[in-house]
């Protein structure tokens, strides 16, 4: 069935630090991508997705890019802030397989200090 | 529109005891979702509707868990004769979209935190 296996955390980093949080898949067919966010405290939020090959989801400075070839979506930031620190998970959808329902990492959890 | 809400936000029973969670979907949304999260892990897939179809359940839901949506609005999520296993948050999701149509963006509602005693 598909998976997702991220990054295991935490992960603790300076601020203006340079951010990677690793995400690989299997899936059956041609998923869409997805990284959640949790900020503490908060529900399940939507960063960046990415619905085909080599396409790039961004946000908030965040990026990701759907990597077919090596199955990978890793979650990047080129300067993080403190309120980046949250619980990030990566996740797929595998709709073309005839199903809706979202497979998740188990989360990283990332601190930022100042 | 103010979001997926969900009630309670926190519940605590005994061992054996019923309980049933409510989700409010975005009220245009015709897909509802719910998922069971525990603690350091990420938010595991239970049962899916479209409007009032639920159409997709996993291996996870046992016979113990039932799951309506009576009018293709609010869903219920009932757990019957709970063990202390059943103690996790409790996520619903709402998207829009149709049958056999491409992927939406779920939202999440803040969970039902169930703690089993």
């Amino acid at each position: 069935g598909d998976s997702v296996t991220q990054m295991e955390g935490p992960v603790t980093l300076s601020e203006e630090a340079f951010l990677t949080i690793n995400c690989t898949y299997t899936a059956t067919g041609y998923p869409s991508l997805f990284w959640y966010v949790q900020y503490p405290g908060e529900g399940l939020q939507l960063l960046l997705k990415a619905t085909k090959a080599d396409d790039k989801g961004s946000n908030k400075g965040f990026e990701a890019t759907y990597r077919k070839e090596t199955t990978s979506f890793h979650l990047e930031k080129g300067s993080v802030q403190v309120s980046d620190s949250a619980v990030y998970f990566c996740a797929l959808e595998d709709s073309g397989a005839g199903s809706y329902q979202l497979t998740f990492g188990k989360g990283t959890k990332l601190s930022v200090i100042p | 529109d103010t979001g997926v809400s969900q009630d309670p936000r926190h519940k605590i029973t005994k061992r054996g005891q019923n309980v049933t969670f409510r989700c409010d979907p975005i009220s245009e949304h015709n897909r509802l979702y719910w998922y069971r999260q525990t603690l350091g892990q990420g938010p595991e897939f239970l049962t899916y509707f479209q409007n009032e179809a639920q159409l997709e359940k996993s291996r996870l839901l046992s016979d113990r868990f039932s799951a309506e949506r009576p009018k293709g609005s609010f869903s219920t999520l009932e757990i019957q004769r709970t063990e202390q296993g059943d103690s996790a948050m409790y996520l619903c999701a709402s998207s829009s979209g149709t049958s056999g149509g491409s992927s939406y963006e779920q939202y999440f509602g803040p969970g039902t935190r169930l703690t089993v005693t």
